[in-house]
């Protein structure tokens, strides 16, 4: 069946610290694996996405790493600010139709503290 | 604009109430999605819209009913709710075009169903 996981279900990093969130995935028919940021009272917010014949992806402070071999994502946060808290998901992205919607799978979140 | 409104913030409702929850979008995308997320558990797919038609539907239980009115709004309709379908609804939207796979989200609507 379809699932996207998580190790570590809370980190706690020190500002200015880099920061790896980690993801599993069992399904590799997706297209695109994302990740998205939750801060509280918040809805989820895209962050970065890499192509599944991609390995690797640099963003603004964000890396995500994709390794198809072992099923395995994550998102690499450089100095890790106070404004970084939140919850990130991994999510797999399935199409739905050709040139049409998509459906996200959500893994199941890590909760990010950054310590001042 | 790239921003995704909900109405309303927080909804309280009896088991036998009729309500609904608006969602809008103003960034011509033409897919719609409405999602259902419990407290620390990430979200999980309702409904999808796509050209205002209704291409998936998740096994969702009919007292939820999903609305399409145009390419900007999108409505889930309530009734005869049970108290564990208490949860935040997130409506989200997207383009639909082939690599184009960012939806945006909107900030929910907190539900509780007494």
């Amino acid at each position: 069946g379809e699932s996207v996981g998580l190790h570590l279900p809370t980190l706690s990093v020190q500002e200015g610290d880099n920061s790896i969130i980690n993801c599993a995935y069992s399904n590799s028919a997706s297209d695109y694996f994302i990740w998205y940021k939750q801060e509280s009272g918040k809805g989820p917010q895209f962050i970065i996405d890499i192509r599944s014949n991609m390995d690797k992806r640099q963003g603004q402070r964000v890396t995500v790493l994709l390794n198809k071999t072992v099923k395995h994502l994550s998102l690499q946060i450089a100095a890790t600010q106070p404004g970084d808290s939140a919850v990130y998901f991994c999510a797999e992205s399935f199409p739905i139709y050709m040139d049409s919607s998509y459906k996200l799978i959500f893994g199941s979140g890590t909760r990010l503290l950054v310590r001042p | 604009d790239t921003e995704v409104t909900q109405t309303p913030k927080h909804l309280v409702m009896g088991m036998t109430n009729k309500k609904s929850l608006k969602c809008e979008q103003h960034m011509g995308h033409r897919a719609m999605y409405w999602y259902k997320q419990k407290a620390k558990k990430p979200p999980e797919l309702m409904f999808v819209y796509s050209y205002e038609k209704l291409s998936i539907n998740e096994s969702v239980p009919s007292r939820f009913s999903p609305e399409c009115p145009n390419s900007s709004l999108l409505n889930l309709h309530l009734h005869a709710l049970q108290p564990e379908d208490s949860a935040l609804y997130l409506c989200a939207s997207s383009q639909v075009a082939r690599g184009t796979y960012e939806q945006y989200f909107g900030p929910g609507t907190r539900l509780t169903v007494t």
